[in-house]
């Protein structure tokens, strides 16, 4: 099993650009999370889904959308990228919704905004 | 809303001696407790956790965690670390009552293993 895949690893946007970040699950899992990892800060919840066409807004959902249409699939969409989205975006799922198994994370994209 | 302290932002130790990371929480409520570890360049992999039972947790590479509902606490323990233990350690709690399920993350613990 591939586990929760996020693409690209890395990229660089111009202030302004928009992209979307990636993230498919192979584990039908329902339950799935977008975090960003600032140094020193840990991580922050962006958004979450308790399953497909479910989605909802965690500690800091400024800046970003998502979209939930199948269970696999879970993008993040930045639409005006600014300097203060620059960090390390994780996906992660869980089978159920308190995580008591463990969130799967995927390995992370790498954000830099300039 | 739940929130969690790590005290110490970094921890330097020489392989093989005893490590001891330190995780306190706020809430008095019933909680899930977990440790993740995450190597450089990678996602967080689930270390252990606490749902209920024994307080003494045991989990993946030697590394156990002590529940202590008194003192708000889930310290991470591991008694010899080896160079390949150095990695970020990030503690999580969520409520096992009502509330919000998502789990809190604290801000890290690097722990840096000398040889």
């Amino acid at each position: 099993n591939a586990g929760v895949t996020q693409t690209p690893k890395f990229r660089i946007l111009k202030i302004g650009q928009s992209m979307t970040l990636q993230c498919t699950q192979d584990m039908n899992h329902n339950y799935m999370y977008w975090y960003r990892q600032d140094p020193g800060m840990g991580l922050k919840l962006i958004y979450y889904s308790v399953g497909a066409g479910i989605t909802d807004k965690g500690e800091v959902p400024n800046g970003y959308n998502v979209s939930r249409s199948t269970t696999e699939d879970f993008p993040l969409r930045l639409e005006l990228a600014a300097p203060s989205q620059t960090s390390v975006y994780f996906c992660a799922s869980s089978y159920e919704d308190r995580g008591l198994g463990g969130y799967t994370f995927g390995s992370g994209t790498r954000l830099t905004v300039v | 809303a739940q929130s969690v302290t790590q005290l110490d932002s970094q921890v330097p130790v020489f392989e093989e001696a005893p490590v001891e990371l330190r995780c306190n929480y706020s809430s008095s409520v019933s909680v899930y407790l977990f440790w993740y570890v995450q190597y450089p360049n990678q996602g967080l992999q689930l270390l252990l956790k606490y749902l209920s039972g024994s307080t003494l947790v045991k989990g993946i590479n030697g590394f156990e965690a002590e529940f202590n509902k008194s003192q708000t606490s889930f310290h991470l323990r591991k008694p010899s670390v080896h160079i390949s233990d150095t990695a970020e350690y990030f503690c999580a709690v969520s409520d096992a009552g009502g509330g919000s399920y998502i789990p809190t993350f604290g801000r890290g613990t690097s722990l840096i293993v000398h040889p």
